[in-house]
């Protein structure tokens, strides 16, 4: 399976938005809406931030959102705080080559 | 509360094997799938292998079929992954992850949406 394709890394000043992107094809990202994204502080577990596209786990501040325009992926989050300088990852279900989930490369947020 | 605890890691050498077990507790362990993920070192996740609750489905990321088998014992609650003619590429933490649903209730979600997990154990694959 080929990765999804995020942007290595984006920044933003506390309390700005920012928004990173997660490409795919028909088979994977824009054939289903299930896609979802993870965050990851170093040495941690990842946590699961949004599934389905824009459904957020009871828990996950309202800070975080996400959405989707034919194969690309966004995960989009407004108000940012220190806490939220991570690793994140979008992952989809594909068809590509075989069935299974296939995990973007990875986005390393930086709070300035 | 949700547990999911992994063990098994280690050094191997160059074309030798390895069995990881994932230890569940605090949920229904037969109701849901459950992957395996991994992360090389500096390195970001991947997909490995993913099985039914019942144990009767299973798939594969293309870097580990015919070398991996993923299985469970739901009278064990335990989840395994069996690694074989290992590489130095395979070197990496394996994660275990609930999946949210079994295939019968969400099949697509099973692969994506990751609701658990543990904190990972370390393989090798060097001589």
């Amino acid at each position: 399976q080929s990765a999804l394709t995020q942007p290595a890394s984006v920044s933003g000043s506390p309390g700005q938005s920012i928004t990173i992107s997660c490409t795919g094809t028909s088979s994977d990202v824009g054939g289903y809406n299930f896609v979802s994204w993870y965050q990851q502080h170093p040495g941690k577990a990842p946590k699961l931030m949004i599934f389905e596209v824009s459904n957020r786990p009871s828990g996950v501040s309202s800070r975080f959102s996400g959405s989707k325009s034919g194969n690309t992926a966004s995960l989009t989050i407004s108000g940012l705080q220190a806490e939220d300088e991570a690793d994140y990852y979008c992952v989809s279900y594909t068809t590509i080559t075989t069935l299974g989930g296939v995990f973007g490369g990875g986005t390393k947020l930086t709070v300035l | 509360e949700v547990q999911l605890v992994e063990s098994g890691g280690g050094l191997v050498q160059p074309g030798g094997s390895l069995r990881l077990s994932c230890a569940a507790s605090g949920f229904t362990f037969s109701s849901y799938a459950m992957n395996w993920v991994r992360q090389a070192p500096g390195k970001g996740l991947e997909w490995v292998s993913i099985i039914s609750g019942g144990g009767g489905s299973t798939y594969y990321a293309d870097s580990v079929k015919g070398r991996f088998t993923v299985s469970r014992d739901n009278s064990k609650n335990t989840l395994h992954l069996q690694m074989n003619s290992l590489r130095a590429e395979d070197t990496a933490l394996f994660y275990c992850a609930k999946a949210s649903h079994d295939f019968w209730s969400g099949y697509y979600a099973a692969f994506s949406t990751f609701d658990y997990w543990g904190q990972g154990t370390l393989v090798t694959v060097s001589s």
